[in-house]
């Protein structure tokens, strides 16, 4: 089975903080993606990575930075934190252009 | 821009019946979609994929494409109570593009 992990289910953090949010798979994709998930506006794709070193820009990116050091590892970066930013982060992992397996979610708060 | 649309429901079914679900979307080149189930709070979880026309069965399932109509549905049969869930249905298109589209998912209630 795939198994992707996120490294927190739930944080709250202040305006204007940095956050990291991790994002682990162990099934080898290439691909991995990062959404947001806020009610009546569907999942929004954020960045995405096809590999290591490599993004691209989702439809949401402002605000937001990631890293890909590690082919398992796809980090999400809010550089200063604001109240918009509030939200449901969703992970997902793929191999080439299959089926996106989905983390449990991380819910955000910024205060 | 590529469009995947879903009613939004909510659709509401007695336990026992048949639950359909539909699903258009406006890019000609898609090739694969997916429907995926999610709970109250929870994140998606796949449930069935299809990548050609026709009918693909799988237990309770049923996802259906009919790529001329740009049409993608799931029943589901003898519906239980635990189906009750938002339900996501997504597209990608071929060639080199990962991304896929997502609806913003119709909400399933079964009732006992």
């Amino acid at each position: 089975d795939v198994k992707v992990t996120q490294s927190s289910r739930y944080l709250v953090k202040r305006t204007g903080e940095k956050v990291f949010l991790e994002c682990v798979q162990d099934m080898d994709h290439e691909n991995m993606f990062w959404y947001r998930q806020d009610p009546g506006l569907g999942l929004r794709l954020i960045y995405f990575s096809y590999d290591v070193k490599m993004k691209e820009k989702g439809d949401i990116p402002e605000g937001y930075s990631v890293s890909r050091e590690k082919k398992e590892r796809f980090s999400l970066i809010l550089e200063s934190a604001s109240t918009n930013q509030t939200s449901m982060y969703l992970c997902a992992s793929q191999w080439g252009q299959g089926e996106q397996y989905f983390g449990p979610g991380t819910r955000l708060t910024v205060t | 821009q590529k469009e995947v649309e879903q009613n939004s429901g909510p659709l509401s079914v007695p336990e026992g019946a048949i639950a359909s679900l539909n699903c258009t979307y406006s890019d000609r080149v898609s090739q694969s979609f997916f429907w995926y189930r999610q709970y109250s709070g929870k994140s998606p979880e796949l449930i069935m994929s299809i990548y050609s026309n026709g009918d693909k069965e799988d237990g309770r399932f049923t996802a259906q494409l009919n790529k001329a109509s740009q049409y993608v549905s799931l029943l589901i049969r003898d519906s239980q109570p635990s189906d009750s869930a938002t339900y996501l249905c997504a597209g990608n298109s071929g060639g080199s593009n990962y991304k896929l589209t997502f609806g913003k998912g119709t909400l399933l209630t079964v009732n006992p």
